[in-house]
């Protein structure tokens, strides 16, 4: 059984990147799209940005300035690095594994505030 | 960005009765190769959200024959026909035609 978990810093300051893995288990990345999704306090879920297993990326244009997806497939995980936080970006965390273009499996998910 | 709109934003239902969430979105959402790029999401309070329904009507296994789906285009539909006490939380549509994907901000169903 497939299944994704998130981790990293609960607290990042303001301008500073924040930084996330995902840790796949129970199945190869390989031929897979892998995907990272965001949750802000009352609001609804956005989409960030995606990896397949080879690196190609897609991201969401909203975020591309400052997004990196990347993905180590042997060592079964990809990750988000997202740089120059606000406020705006205190959300929980997702990643997911894709299938077409919808999210199959996902994280728990990770909480993450920014705050001085 | 395409622009997806869910209504009602919150449902209070006696179990046993029916439900119904409407999304529309911007664009359509039907591809030229015949399939239409909208998904169905839910989310029990606490837990990350699961895909129930993709290209607008595949059923996921595990969710239950209650629930269906319709529409074509712009405009679709979520219905419950009993609700039941775990059908609690969140529900989302979403296109995945254009990126980025986008959801609609979500409907709250509770019982009463």
């Amino acid at each position: 059984q497939v299944q994704l978990q998130e981790s990293g810093p609960g607290l990042v300051k303001p301008s500073e990147t924040l930084s996330l893995i995902c840790t796949v288990s129970g199945a190869s990345m390989k031929r897979w799209h892998w995907t990272w999704i965001r949750q802000p306090p009352g609001n609804t879920l956005e989409w960030i940005g995606y990896i397949s297993d080879n690196g190609t990326t897609e991201y969401n244009a909203s975020l591309k300035s400052r997004v990196t997806i990347s993905v180590d497939t042997p060592k079964n995980y990809f990750s988000l690095r997202l740089s120059s936080v606000t406020s705006a970006d205190t959300a929980v965390y997702y990643c997911a594994r894709m299938q077409g273009d919808s999210f199959h499996i996902w994280g728990q998910g990770t909480r993450v505030t920014v705050s001085p | 960005d395409i622009v997806m709109t869910q209504t009602p934003l919150s449902l209070s239902v006696t179990p046993g009765q029916p439900a119904s969430i409407s999304c529309k979105s911007s664009q359509s959402l039907l591809h030229s190769d015949g399939k239409t790029f909208l998904y169905w999401y839910f989310q029990k309070p606490g837990q990350s959200p699961q895909l129930l329904f993709y290209e607008l009507s595949a059923r996921l296994p595990g969710v239950p024959d209650r629930f269906s789906v319709g529409g074509s285009e712009t405009d679709f539909t979520l219905e419950i026909s009993r609700v039941e006490a775990e059908d609690i939380g969140l529900y989302y549509c979403m296109q995945g035609l254009h990126l980025p994907y986008t959801f609609g901000q979500g409907t709250r169903l509770e019982i009463k």
